[in-house]
């Protein structure tokens, strides 16, 4: 079974620029995740969905931060435009509804966005 | 809202030997699950072990076992006979058992090195 994908794995963007990030959950996950993950500092939640519909965006700083999950599979998140506290790791995680692994979050390689 | 600290930014143990990574959590919760996380360098979050909090039993899983004190909001790794593949940044995570969200809410995580 493929695990969660992620792309770019890399990126390197000046501040106010815009930059895009991809996920592609396991299939048949109803519930995808995107993580934050600052250097030093454990992730930390921005965005859930559960199908195509947003369950938690409380610390999505939405001035600048946007995702969507149009069909309910993949997923995408923007950061428009970019400041230099943005470097971090973005990680993608998704979990079932279902099934022996209910709810557990499996987590894909993540992308490393540097801001200069 | 939920806390996790890791009190040990960086710990140390002799390949073979035991070594024992701090949780405390903080929660007004009654009904929720605990984590540990392996991040290598590569970046992906791998699930150690899990705890219901429900469970009085501490869960095990191979070389690696859990000694969770829940009147204490403890909940402590230890891995036996340690391998130099067991070097990483570990997390604490709490994620609540009540619906809704179900981010996970993690600590700093401890970084561990294992010597030959």
């Amino acid at each position: 079974e493929a695990g969660v994908a992620q792309s770019p794995r890399y990126k390197i963007i000046e501040k106010r620029q815009s930059v895009a990030f991809w996920c592609n959950p396991i299939s048949g996950h109803a519930t995808l995740y995107w993580y934050q993950q600052i250097l030093g500092q454990g992730p930390k939640l921005l965005i859930q969905f559960q199908n195509n519909g947003v369950v938690d965006d409380s610390q999505l700083p939405k001035d600048r931060f946007s995702a969507e999950r149009l069909k309910g599979v993949d997923s995408t998140l923007k950061i428009q435009p970019a400041k230099l506290e943005d470097s971090a790791v973005y990680l993608c995680a998704s979990s079932s509804l279902a099934g022996r692994f209910y709810n557990e979050q499996f987590f894909g390689p993540g992308t490393r966005l540097t801001v200069l | 809202a939920q806390t996790v600290t890791q009190s040990q930014p960086e710990m140390s143990v002799q390949e073979a030997e035991t070594v024992t990574l701090s949780c405390t959590y903080d929660t007004s919760e009654s009904d929720y699950y605990l984590f540990w996380y392996k991040q290598p360098p590569s970046r992906q979050m791998i699930l150690v072990i899990r705890q219901e909090a429900y469970k009085q039993q501490n869960a095990t899983e191979n070389r690696f076992s859990v000694n969770f004190q829940k009147a204490a909001k403890s909940f402590s790794l230890k891995i036996s006979d340690s391998q130099l593949g067991d070097a990483a940044m570990y997390f604490c995570a709490y994620r609540s058992g009540q619906g809704g969200s179900e981010k996970l809410v993690f600590g700093k995580g401890t970084k561990l090195t294992v010597n030959p």
